[in-house]
């Protein structure tokens, strides 16, 4: 059973160009989540998705910034117009169905390191 | 919403006991973690506590839950250079998504 995929592993971009940055959860998943950690800090909450539908986007940046986690296919965090703020490791992070239990197990990817110049 | 605090550096010798301190805000989490981040991976849980423990223990881990002072401990016995890696306590924000993560704690082993 593989784990999370994340692709790809590196993204560079120019300014002002988008990034695509894709997750596949772990079979059975149907929870992702997207986190980012800068440098030298720890995760911030992005969003959290089910299948077609966004359930948190707290986290997210009002503009430039959106999600997916259509019916087929992997999540896509897209990022237009990229900044060089926007450098940083992205993790994809996925879960089953939480059932009754609050019990919520996180299962992490390795992370796209974004990289703006 | 929920905040969660931690030192950012320990130093300790090979087989020595590694203590990591972990402060938090919101005193509804249910389940707190630990996940260990090694150089250029993702996270991985190490392990978890449910908040009616005051203890946990698996093998040389020991996680200890004061929740009167919101103060969660991870204690690792026998440290090993393998263990050199960044350690984040992490506690769900209000209905148990999303996790609220520490800045880590970088743990250097010295041989």
């Amino acid at each position: 059973n593989a784990g999370v995929m994340q692709n790809p592993r590196h993204l560079v971009r120019r300014r002002g160009q988008e990034a695509r940055l894709r997750c596949s959860p772990m079979k059975g998943h149907s929870h992702v989540y997207w986190y980012r950690q800068l440098p030298e800090e720890g995760l911030k909450f992005m969003v959290y998705l089910q299948k077609e539908n966004i359930i948190d986007e707290s986290g997210m940046p009002k503009e430039r910034f959106s999600a997916e986690f259509p019916k087929e296919g992997p999540s896509i965090l897209r990022i237009q117009q990229v900044v060089r703020g926007d450098s940083a490791a992205y993790f994809c992070a996925s879960s089953p169905p939480l059932g009754g239990s609050s019990y919520n197990e996180q299962f992490f990817g390795p992370g796209t390191r974004l990289t703006v110049l | 919403g929920e905040d969660v605090e931690q030192s950012l550096f320990l130093s300790v010798r090979e087989g020595d006991s590694s203590v990591i301190n972990c402060t938090y805000t919101d005193s509804s989490s249910t389940y707190l973690y630990w996940y260990k981040q090694e150089p250029g991976a993702g996270l991985q849980l190490l392990t978890y506590i449910f908040s009616n423990m005051d203890m946990k223990q698996d093998q040389r881990l020991t996680v200890l839950l004061n929740k009167k002072d919101k103060h969660l401990s991870l204690r690792i016995a026998d440290t090993q250079t393998g263990d050199s890696a960044i350690y984040f306590c992490a506690v769900p924000n209000s209905g148990n998504t999303p996790l609220v993560f520490g800045k880590g704690t970088r743990l250097s082993v010295i041989a």
